[in-house]
């Protein structure tokens, strides 16, 4: 079973300056990586499919990257609404399992 | 738009079942694969099932194999998720989700609002 770490566990960044999450897996999972933001009490929302393709609605100030192991999330200038656990997902080939980061949780510094 | 909207969670004795439904709108149930993700208290995202969009390909977690089983009528526009042998581990809100397109395996786009399962005696 692939295992997807995301580091850090807790980012704390101000309003306005660039966020870097991580999320690793533990073999290659190609480019089938997503990434999703989850505010409390809310579902997951998409925001990056296939490592760097934005999801429909989502601000350009979201971009993913990466492929293999390593992926990255980028917020280039944190907004306030953008405050929230992010989560990583990976998809095998076959069977076609599925599995998600421990998630980062973006606070206000 | 498109909606989906869990129903028949609640409080569950360990060992008992439970079967949660998802009803969706606002597009062609029978074109899309559908997911079924949990997420326990205070914890992470953790993927359940799939269902492929005309039921002939189903798989699941090593953690539910064999204990749930998920399924769809699309003549309903619903997919189900019996769960039996519930465990207290199996403790959590569980949201259906589809995928953004047929060619876009696991890529969740659209996500219900949850409905929680409790297991405790």
């Amino acid at each position: 079973e692939i295992v997807m770490t995301q580091s850090p566990a807790t980012l704390s960044v101000s309003p306005g300056e660039r966020a870097t999450l991580s999320c690793r897996a533990s073999q290659s999972v190609s480019s089938n990586l997503a990434w999703y933001q989850q505010k409390p009490g809310q579902a997951p929302r998409l925001l990056i499919y296939g490592a760097s393709t934005r999801a429909t609605g989502i601000p350009a100030r979201f971009s993913g990257s990466g492929s293999g192991t390593e992926f990255t999330l980028t917020i280039s200038s944190l907004q306030s609404e953008d405050f929230a656990v992010y989560s990583c997902q990976q998809h095998d080939n076959w069977p076609p399992k599925v599995t998600f980061g421990g998630g980062t949780k973006v606070e206000i510094k | 738009q498109v909606q989906l909207v869990e129903s028949g969670g609640g409080v569950v004795q360990p060992g008992r079942s439970l079967r949660l439904s998802c009803v969706v709108s606002g597009f062609t149930f029978s074109s899309y694969g559908m997911h079924w993700v949990r997420q326990a208290p205070g914890k992470g995202l953790e993927w359940v099932a799939v269902i492929w969009y005309d039921g002939t390909n189903k798989y699941y977690a090593d953690s539910v194999k064999g204990r749930f089983t998920i399924s769809r009528d699309n003549s309903k526009n619903t997919l189900s998720l019996q769960m039996n042998s519930l465990r207290v581990e199996d403790t959590a809100v569980y949201y259906c989700a589809r995928e953004i397109g047929r060619s876009n395996y696991a890529d969740l786009g659209y996500w219900g609002q949850g409905t929680l399962v409790t297991v405790s005696s």
